[in-house]
């Protein structure tokens, strides 16, 4: 099945603590992108990647980093995290990065997590 | 500066009637606009898209949305609502760069 798959789906932490966030895709995506899901305020790209070896920042990437040494998947690190971080994430992705205006994305299931 | 606005946190509609979701846009060029359905504990699901062509735009679901450039707006309707069709809808759109509203949140009573 062709999907996006993010772990954990659910994650409680405390302040400081490195923390790393997985997605992986099975459909040979090009374009893969991270957002952060907040009440009143939608979903907010955290970071994007083109193609293997090229990221980039979204709007909201203060306390993120991304990596993509594969295609298939696009961790999200986060160093030291802050009770600000707590949030919904999804990823998501789409075959080219034109295909993203044209089609749209798919998403993964999200991932709620709470820093305390 | 683009922006994706939805003016409604929340709608209410009693089953069987029709719905409207409204949606409007800032956008310089001609848009790329979207719709997606988050129900609880899932992503976001696709449910249209808008890129040229008719006005009106049919997809999944029975959910239609129709284009109107003068008004900036592009609102999610059906004729018929489901109280399975309560969930998270979110607006999407841009030119260059595709930006989420804010979602409103559907109720639909029995």
């Amino acid at each position: 099945e062709a999907q996006v798959t993010q772990n954990p789906r659910y994650l409680i932490t405390v302040t400081g603590k490195k923390l790393t966030v997985t997605c992986s895709q099975n459909m040979n995506h090009e374009y893969m992108s991270w957002y952060r899901q907040d009440p009143g305020l939608g979903l907010r790209q955290i970071y994007y990647s083109m193609n293997v070896e090229v990221t980039d920042k979204g709007d909201v990437p203060e306390g993120y980093k991304v990596s993509r040494k594969e295609k298939r998947n696009f961790p999200l690190i986060l160093e030291s995290p802050s009770p600000n971080q707590t949030s919904l994430y999804f990823c998501a992705s789409s075959l080219t990065p034109r295909d993203r205006f044209l089609y749209g994305y798919t998403f993964g299931s999200g991932t709620r997590l709470t820093v305390v | 500066a683009q922006s994706v606005a939805q003016p409604e946190d929340q709608v209410n509609v009693a089953e069987g009637n029709p719905l409207t979701v409204k949606c409007t846009y800032s956008v310089s060029g001609n848009p790329y606009l979207f719709w997606y359905v988050q129900y609880p504990n899932r992503g976001l699901q696709f449910l249209l898209k808008y890129i040229t062509g008719d006005n009106l735009v049919k997809g999944s679901y029975g959910f239609e949305a129709e284009f109107n450039k003068s008004q900036t707006s592009f609102h999610l309707k059906k004729p018929s609502a489901l109280v399975s069709d309560s969930a998270l809808y979110f607006c999407k759109g841009g030119y260059n760069k595709l930006i989420f509203g804010a979602g409103t949140r559907l109720a639909v009573h029995p």
